[in-house]
């Protein structure tokens, strides 16, 4: 059974930056996303990569202020937030490609 | 972007009744390769979404027989043969045929009565 371990979040100014990191054992195999949820709201996707990293995507809301990247020699998945805003506030989920397992979370508050 | 519609909103259920979830695509869902990728999760108070069904009617494993999920096209359900405590949280469906983005449905919020 896949594990995936999340690390990073907290409470960060709006214009600021932050990084989300996940561990992913029998990472190489996976293309991953993060999904996030706003506080009392629902599931919104985020982001994607390939196994390899040579495909990403992103959702308009996130664009061109969020990298994912991956390490595959780390089993490591990452998201690099800039430009938050108050709107960025959620529970981030690191997701496996085909949604069958799950993160436990990690909360990002943007707040000054 | 695909919008995903889902009614009820909120459902409150009788223990060891059935329950009955409906999920609308704004496009068919069907892929070229003839499968669609539709699928339901549930979030219990607390924790993470869990995958129940992938595409369409396949339950994962570990699943309860009592979840089944059918539907085509554009018109998706979720059945809960008879409800049980456990069941209680958010149901979610959420499409990946046409992607970027996937997209998900607004949530189903199921309590017992």
């Amino acid at each position: 059974e896949v594990q995936l371990v999340q690390s990073g979040g907290g409470l960060i100014q709006p214009g600021g930056s932050l990084r989300l990191s996940c561990v992913v054992s029998g990472f190489t195999n996976y293309e991953m996303n993060w999904v996030r949820q706003a506080p009392g709201k629902g599931l919104e996707w985020v982001s994607y990569i390939s196994t390899s990293g040579d495909a990403m995507y992103y959702a308009d809301s996130v664009k061109g202020r969020f990298t994912i990247s991956r390490d595959n020699a780390k089993n490591s998945l990452y998201l690099q937030m800039n430009s938050l805003r108050a709107e960025d506030t959620a529970i981030y989920y690191c997701v496996t490609g085909t949604h069958d397992s799950w993160g436990q979370g990690t909360l990002v508050t943007v707040s000054s | 972007d695909v919008v995903m519609t889902q009614s009820p909103l909120s459902l409150s259920v009788t223990l060891g009744q059935p329950a009955s979830i409906s999920c609308r695509s704004s496009q068919s869902l069907v892929s070229s390769d003839g499968d669609s990728y539709l699928h339901w999760f549930q979030q219990r108070p607390g924790q993470s979404p869990r995958r129940l069904i992938y595409k369409v009617s396949n339950r994962d494993s570990g699943v309860p027989d009592r979840f089944s999920g059918s539907g085509s096209g554009t018109d998706f359900t979720l059945n809960i043969s008879r409800v049980e405590a456990e069941d209680v949280g958010v149901y979610y469906c959420m499409q990946d045929t046409h992607w970027p983005p996937e997209t998900f449905g607004q949530g189903t919020k199921v309590e017992i009565k």
